[in-house]
């Protein structure tokens, strides 16, 4: 079985300032790692996703995030923000060779203030 | 290239009547999924259909959810009867391979 705990349920921001929103999961087999990013009333649109390879990932929206295989995390990061990006994140993975059969965590709302 | 399509938008229904819900696949995606996402939780897996047989269904309450895909490309999801704990936003995914999937803008059930 796996699980996705995201750590912060909520993160308010300033403006152009960095942020990170952590993932940490487990799984007793090999993962594929999501984004997603879901705007009020909308549903889940990709940001970006580690398959196999470079562990550091680029996404849409200036966004990348960081496989540590080590550590069973997939932190999401961004070097500037913009009000646009209030919305909630969702972390999510699935077993390879288990097709997108994905695992969500609870979301974090971030919350970009002017 | 069309994105993945849900109807209703929205829905209220009263506890223990029954509702449907539609879900058209980004074309040539073979693997369709039903997410159910309760207020303030992330999407949870109902049903993973590969073109019309069932993958998986291990979390569908099927004592009174269905699901059906029968001709492998649109599938409805159906609840008979709703209690109010379903209330909840129904989404539907698709997919190709194992690069992600696609989620249409939901369904909104409100059981009331």
């Amino acid at each position: 079985a796996q699980s996705v705990t995201q750590l912060d349920s909520q993160v308010p921001v300033f403006e152009e300032a960095p942020v990170e929103l952590r993932c940490n999961y487990s799984s007793s087999v090999s993962v594929y790692l999501f984004w997603y990013v879901q705007y009020p009333n909308q549903g889940l649109q990709l940001l970006l996703k580690y398959l196999s390879g470079s562990t550091l990932v680029k996404g849409i929206n200036g966004f990348e995030a960081e496989f540590n295989k080590s550590q069973t995390s997939f932190h999401l990061r961004k070097p500037s923000v913009h009000i646009s990006d209030t919305a909630e994140y969702f972390c999510a993975v699935s077993d390879t060779g288990a097709g997108n059969m994905l695992t969500f965590g609870g979301g974090t709302r971030l919350m970009v203030k002017p | 290239e069309a994105g993945v399509a849900q109807s209703p938008r929205y829905k209220i229904i009263e506890k223990r009547q029954s509702v449907a819900f539609w879900c058209n696949p980004i074309s040539g995606h073979a693997t369709l999924y039903w997410y159910q996402q309760i207020l303030g939780q992330g999407p949870k897996l109902l049903i993973q259909f590969q073109n019309n047989g069932v993958v998986d269904d291990s979390q569908l309450p099927k004592d009174r959810f269905s699901a059906e895909r029968l001709k492998g490309v649109d599938s409805t999801l159906k609840i008979q009867p709703a209690k109010l704990e379903d209330s909840a936003v129904y989404l539907c995914a698709s997919s190709r391979d194992e690069s992600g999937a696609f989620f249409g803008q939901g369904t909104r059930l409100t059981v009331v």
